[in-house]
């Protein structure tokens, strides 16, 4: 049971680059989410999927989207990359009360 | 703007001592309250979920809930050098939507 994974762990683009970030989960969970974390500021959330077939934004869509390829698989894609997007990405799931279990995380870095 | 606060520390205690991390928050309809922990370098941890006002206890850790405040804590007992971490306060108004803290820093002095 390897809860949730995340690939690459780390990736470095140049400007204007395009990449997609993986995330699959095998708990069964309804719900997968990806947030990004800036040092100083907390987790923000990018966009969730309440359920397989859907997808809504977050915090802070804007540069990126999102596909639910399955109940066990949520990516995440930047078609553009930008400075402003080095971040850590993390990708989560939930099933019960909200309570979220987090990947390992991708360390991006876009020049 | 939905906000929760945390006091970035350091917060700095002795170990075996008691670590007091606070949070407060800015919507009165949140419901579901959690702490999770982060190693340097690694993703947050769930330890702790409380959604009514009281303690709720599990092992060393309590949290703590005060709606009318619109505050929560947690409290480690016994600290050790292995709890030193950041520790994310975050909050959930009942849709998918979960506010998280930037985070208090905790180190614990052995």
């Amino acid at each position: 049971n390897a809860g949730v994974t995340q690939t690459p762990k780390f990736q470095v683009l140049k400007t204007g680059q395009s990449m997609t970030l993986q995330c699959a989960q095998d708990m069964n969970h309804n719900s997968m989410y990806w947030y990004r974390q800036d040092p100083g500021m907390g987790l923000r959330l990018i966009y969730y999927s309440a359920s397989e077939g859907t997808t809504d934004k977050g915090e802070v869509p804007n540069g990126y989207n999102v596909s639910r390829l399955n109940k066990r698989e949520f990516s995440l894609r930047l078609e553009s990359a930008a400075p402003s997007q080095t971040s850590v990405y993390f990708c989560a799931s939930s099933e019960v009360k909200w309570e979220q279990y987090f990947g390992p995380g991708t360390r991006l870095t876009v020049t | 703007q939905k906000e929760v606060e945390q006091n970035s520390g350091p917060l700095s205690v002795p170990e075996g001592a008691i670590a007091s991390l606070n949070c407060t928050y800015s919507d009165r309809g949140s419901q579901s309250f959690f702490w999770y922990r982060q190693y340097s370098g690694k993703s947050p941890e769930l330890i702790m979920f409380i959604y009514s006002n009281g303690d709720k206890e599990d092992g060393r850790f309590t949290a703590q809930l005060n709606k009318a405040s619109q505050y929560v804590s947690l409290l480690i007992r016994d600290s050790q050098p292995s709890d030193s971490a950041t520790y994310l306060c975050a909050v959930n108004t009942g849709g998918f939507k979960t506010i998280f803290g930037a985070g208090t820093r905790l180190f614990v002095k052995a």
